[in-house]
């Protein structure tokens, strides 16, 4: 089935940088959301996104719908211990549609 | 404020055994989705129900059933366990009759093996 290509798959950061992580698709779309998944724990939203160009902050993240609909991209700026999990990037490509499609994950440790 | 509730957390399973896993929201929310995670995929639906009473299939449902019993109540059914079957099964719901695509709201997942 479609997946999203995410990336980086994993990084190590030192505590205090910022990070970026990208997702991308040979499909347009017109919504991006962004996941954080903990261990043990189920994908909490993050972001959502609806309008190409659009730059949503939450806190420490900021994202972006990419001008051509098939990107998206999220920042987290000053990263702390409690930032490590996995992010995942999930798109949806026609309204009314189910079935939203999952990019495989950034895994993030962050070293203090 | 429970939103998604899963349960089991954690399953054992023989090969050829049968099992149900259950799924409750109490968010209101129209539409509910079964989803498999294993390593290196990503997530990936197995089933989902737009509203109470209709069931479709996504991406891998063989080897599972569904039923949709309530609005709040969306049941995962194993009739024949397999190891390729091992895997954390996410159980999400969505509000829907908006005019923007509402995100997926997640449970904390039961993690199945068999054996």
């Amino acid at each position: 089935g479609q997946q999203l290509n995410q990336s980086p798959q994993s990084m190590f950061i030192q505590e205090g940088e910022d990070v970026s992580m990208n997702c991308t698709s040979s499909s347009i779309f017109n919504t991006w959301l962004w996941y954080k998944q903990d261990p043990g724990e189920g994908p909490v939203l993050l972001i959502a996104l609806y309008k190409a160009g659009e730059l949503t902050s939450n806190g420490r993240l900021t994202a972006q719908f990419g001008i051509t609909r098939k990107d998206s991209f999220l920042n987290i700026s000053a990263s702390i211990p409690s930032d490590v999990g996995i992010y995942f990037c999930a798109g949806l490509n026609s309204p009314g549609t189910y079935k939203y499609i999952f990019g495989t994950g950034t895994r993030l440790k962050v070293l203090a | 404020n429970a939103g998604v509730t899963q349960t089991p957390k954690f399953q054992v399973l023989k090969t050829g055994q049968s099992m149900t896993l259950q799924c409750a929201q109490d968010m209101n929310h129209n539409s509910m989705y079964w989803y498999r995670q294993d390593p290196g995929m990503g997530l990936r639906l197995i089933y989902y129900s737009a509203s109470e009473g209709t069931t479709d299939k996504g991406e891998v449902p063989n080897g599972y059933n569904v039923s949709r019993l309530n609005k709040r109540e969306f049941s995962l059914r194993l009739e024949s366990a397999a190891p390729s079957q091992t895997s954390v099964y996410f159980c999400a719901s969505r509000r829907d009759g908006s005019s923007y695509n509402s995100p997926l709201h997640f449970g904390n997942g039961t993690r199945l093996t068999v054996t």
